[in-house]
């Protein structure tokens, strides 16, 4: 059961337009989401994250939006650069009274930005 | 500022040989996470620690896989007995708190 689903395989992009990634879960509960970048033989790197309570957060070309009653959120990136080329991972955490948490992460997104 | 640190980057070995993955995580981080990467699956959490303790394992796919984390800098991910479906890349990452997680490079893991 794939709580955190991204659908989207793989998406190509022109360099200079907007890359859009998507993400969608099943859980209410999440209390946190994050984006992760990955290259390739490298670990994945934080990227950016927005709070369940917020609906947007930008971090320079990127920002995030959240839809809490579609339960889906989505990437923005603009404009796209060629370095942006890497697979992206959408991730959910939920915060238990215990103080401890739980993340589970989609399958990735592999995004190409064409020069 | 040294980041996570895994070990071996790649190990090849044979059916029903025991495998030990390393990992050495960022120094006054209290979280430490093992994950595994696969095409079908994304990246699955397998287990964490907190403060070198053991919260929640529920992603270890069987008795063959085991996790341990004797002090604050050090932790391994054994499986024992291997087989081959046990071939990924198996990612530690660490992290001060709750949010952001640091991920090191990833051991390549091919049972043959």
């Amino acid at each position: 059961d794939q709580q955190v689903k991204q659908n989207s395989p793989s998406l190509s992009v022109q360099e200079g337009r907007i890359s859009i990634l998507n993400c969608d879960y099943t859980n209410s509960m999440f209390d946190y989401f994050l984006w992760y970048k990955k290259y390739p033989a490298e670990g994945p790197t934080f990227l950016i994250s927005i709070s369940s309570i917020k609906d947007k957060n930008e971090d320079g070309r990127f920002t995030v939006f959240l839809n809490k009653s579609a339960k889906h959120l989505s990437l923005h990136i603009v404009p796209s650069q060629p370095g942006d080329s890497a697979v992206y991972f959408c991730a959910a955490m939920r915060r238990f009274t215990s103080g401890t948490y739980k993340y589970i992460f989609g399958t990735g997104t592999r995004l190409k930005v064409l020069a | 500022d040294a980041g996570v640190i895994q070990s071996p980057r790649h190990e090849v070995t044979e059916m029903g040989q025991e495998v030990t993955l390393r990992c050495k995580p960022i120094s006054g981080h209290n979280s430490l996470f093992w994950y595994r990467q696969t095409m079908m699956r994304g990246l699955e959490l397998l287990i964490y620690f907190n403060n070198n303790v053991p919260i929640d394992d529920s992603g270890m796919p069987e008795d063959r896989f085991s996790a341990k984390m004797p002090n604050a800098s050090f932790s391994t991910l054994k499986i024992q007995p291997s087989e081959p479906r046990d071939s990924a890349v198996y990612f530690c990452a660490s992290s001060p708190g709750a949010e952001r997680q640091h991920f090191g490079d990833g051991t390549r893991l091919s049972i043959l």
